[in-house]
């Protein structure tokens, strides 16, 4: 059974560097196929994808916030850990880790987020 | 970037309808597609992947098609459990998701 949890600050400052962790289990990203990605939402909004790490340490990133995140993984204590540097009360949301699997569909493979943590609230404030 | 646009943006129907929700996505993305659910204070669930195809324990009303362009998320007979909102996600290139879609009772 794979789950995951996310943890970090839920407060932080104007200009500061948010961390966040994704501790995961019931998979290992040095498997072939797998991947772990980060999404938010602010409160009451639609949900945003910021960065994906995979087994083969390919990352991507969102176009618009790719110059402020950083996606790492930590294979041996299960965690990925994404950070964002010089936060602003808009990035006031919910932050969520999944898990990113594939099918195989006609000879193709299509990824996914098949399984999510239940978030983690960060609040930007000063 | 590419954009994904669902429409509606909010939807009202009854008990036992049939519901269809448009996804638009900027430039072809084949059929990298995936649609969630997600209903208050919960993380979104994955029901469609590859554009068509079912993920495992989703119900066989939930149903998706299309590809380029264009997709359809369909519920053959709305659920009371059915009622949250809808995402359709793109995976050709990075990802990103629509604005999402409401689903309410009528």
């Amino acid at each position: 059974q794979i789950t995951l949890k996310e943890s970090g600050p839920t407060l932080v400052k104007p200009t500061q560097t948010l961390t966040l962790t994704c501790t995961f289990s019931g998979f290992s990203l040095s498997t072939s196929g797998m991947g772990v990605g980060w999404i938010r939402q602010p409160p009451g909004k639609a949900l945003e994808w910021l960065a994906l790490i995979y087994w083969d340490d390919d990352k991507r990133y969102s176009p618009s916030l790719k110059s402020r995140l950083t996606i790492t993984k930590d294979t041996s204590n299960n965690q990925v850990v994404l950070t964002m540097t010089n936060m602003d009360p808009v990035d006031t949301a919910t932050y969520f880790c999944a898990h990113t699997g594939r099918g195989a569909v006609a000879g193709q493979y299509y990824y996914y987020m098949d399984v999510w943590g239940k978030g983690t609230t960060v609040t930007v404030s000063s | 970037d590419i954009q994904m646009t669902q429409s509606p943006s909010s939807l009202s129907a009854s008990v036992g309808d049939r519901v269809t929700i448009t996804c638009r996505a900027s430039q072809s993305i084949s059929t990298y597609l995936n649609w969630y659910q997600q209903k208050p204070g919960q993380a979104p669930k994955l029901l469609i992947y590859a554009a068509s195809s079912l993920q495992s324990g989703v119900p066989s009303r939930f149903s998706g098609s299309g590809s380029g362009t264009d997709f359809t998320l369909t519920i053959s007979s709305l659920q009371p459990e059915d009622f949250a909102t809808y995402y359709c996600q793109q995976s050709y290139s990075a990802r990103s998701f629509g604005q999402g879609t409401k689903l309410e009772i009528k």
